[in-house]
């Protein structure tokens, strides 16, 4: 069983719809959570961090944290095809310099004009 | 914010020669940083961690003499791929964690496409 559980997609949605991404875990140790979105052959770009469980929001992105159901969730609001990118899922077992990351498998997420 | 940069972004080499990916952090020291691998439509997996004055650790089935890693100074970490094949064309990507300033994020390298002939 992998560390981090994420559906690869492809995810196909209309302009100005909700997207949910959704990631699981099997390791209770993890506690730092975080969000990617990478574009085709570029490196990932931050858009969440989260430590706890609950919601965190910034602009149309909200992560949300379950640590008791190890899931948590990246919801957009009004999408747009600039959204359009593989989104990934990653966590670590602290927030240290030197704790490494393990990432989901990423969901390809395109959202149709 | 924190700037990660990564050099060259494409290179082209036959098989049997060296290639070096440079990672440089920009704006902040990095003790820590990290090398990725990933193939097309997968996600990023962590090749090493590579720490400044010291040995890189290296994950479990990474060959480390394949795979030499140099962190010489705070704000640079290099990637040897050493005697390339074609099986080791793929996308590297580079990291390196921000200090308390950037919240200890980690920021990213924008990736080298290794194609091995």
């Amino acid at each position: 069983q992998k560390e981090v559980e994420q559906d690869p997609g492809p995810l196909s949605v209309p302009e100005g719809a909700i997207v949910s991404l959704n990631c699981t875990y099997s390791n209770s140790a993890f506690q730092y959570f975080m969000w990617y979105r990478q574009y085709s052959r570029k490196g990932p770009e931050l858009l969440m961090y989260t430590y706890s469980s609950g919601n965190k929001e910034d602009g149309r992105f909200t992560a949300q944290v379950d640590k008791s159901s190890k899931y948590i969730s990246l919801f957009i609001r009004d999408s747009q095809p600039s959204d359009s990118a593989t989104y990934l899922c990653a966590m670590s077992f602290s927030y240290s310099s030197a704790s490494k990351i393990i990432f989901g498998s990423g969901t390809r997420l395109s959202i149709r004009p | 914010g924190a700037v990660v940069s990564q050099h060259p972004s494409w290179v082209i080499c036959k098989s049997g020669t060296s290639v070096k990916i440079e990672c440089r952090s920009l704006d902040f020291q990095a003790t820590t940083m990290f090398w990725y691998r990933q193939f097309p439509k997968q996600s990023l997996m962590l090749m090493a961690t590579s720490n400044e004055g010291s040995k890189a650790t290296y994950e479990q089935g990474v060959e480390k003499d394949k795979f030499l890693i140099n962190h010489a100074s705070l704000t640079l970490s290099t990637l040897t791929v050493t005697s390339a094949h074609p099986e080791d064309s793929s996308f590297y990507i580079c990291s390196a964690r921000g200090n308390q300033a950037t919240n200890e994020k980690l920021f990213f390298g924008s990736g080298t496409q290794l194609s091995v002939l």
